[in-house]
């Protein structure tokens, strides 16, 4: 089983909609979490820090749930430009920056 | 600023050869980290500096990958022998002290024939 799970998708959504990513990890000491971006032939980049509060960031809110050890991210309003690959990353304790990445979804937003 | 640099961006090179990856991390960036990704396996770290010293080379495939950090303003990757199945994406990203957040160079797309 890998540390860190994702629904690959596709997903295929209009502009305007709001779409949901889920992400579960295995290790019950990460303690660092996660959403980065990559767009096709890119490099990855940070898109947010995920906090056990929860988190806003514009269009974007992340969610952790510790007990379930989960993670979502949830995109309103999808812009075409949003079409990309979303990476949910851990660092477990004494990880000592040591991210690990999920396989990624693709998110493919059309007009 | 500049980010990450890598070099090449694309190398195609004959089984047996050995290939450099080059990478220069951000200025006064304390860790450097090298990753691999492909289709099969996604991102995978293969090795991490912390003041040009490594730490973790754990996720290092094989003797046939090694990793080098002269100075604080370098790192190189070699692979030799490269073999078809070393075909990949590999990123260099850098990160400041007391910062959980990487930043990633462009990548040097590889492919072994």
């Amino acid at each position: 089983r890998k540390e860190v799970e994702q629904d690959p998708g596709p997903f295929n959504v209009p502009e305007g909609a709001t779409v949901a990513f889920n992400c579960t990890y295995s290790n019950s000491a990460s303690q660092s979490f996660f959403w980065y971006r990559q767009d096709c032939r890119k490099e990855p980049k940070l898109l947010m820090s995920v906090y056990s509060s929860g988190n806003e960031d514009g269009r974007f809110t992340a969610q952790l749930n510790r007990a379930s050890q989960y993670i979502s991210l949830l995109i309103r309003d999808s812009k075409l430009s949003d079409s990309a690959t979303y990476l949910c990353v851990v660092i477990h304790s004494g990880g000592y920056n040591k991210l690990i990445f999920g396989a990624g979804t693709r998110l493919a937003v059309h007009p | 600023d500049a980010g990450v640099i890598q070099s090449p961006r694309h190398e195609v090179t004959e089984m047996g050869q050995e290939v450099t990856l080059r990478c220069k991390p951000i200025s006064g960036h304390d860790y450097l980290f090298w990753y691999r990704q492909t289709m099969m396996r996604g991102l995978e770290l293969l090795i991490y500096f912390n003041n040009n010293v490594p730490i973790d080379d754990s996720g290092m495939p094989e003797d046939r990958f090694s990793a080098k950090m002269p100075n604080a303003s370098f790192s190189t990757l070699k692979i030799q022998p490269s073999e078809p199945r070393d075909s990949a994406v590999y990123f260099c990203a850098s990160s400041p002290g007391g910062s959980e957040t990487q930043y990633f160079g462009p990548g040097t797309r590889l492919l072994v024939l």
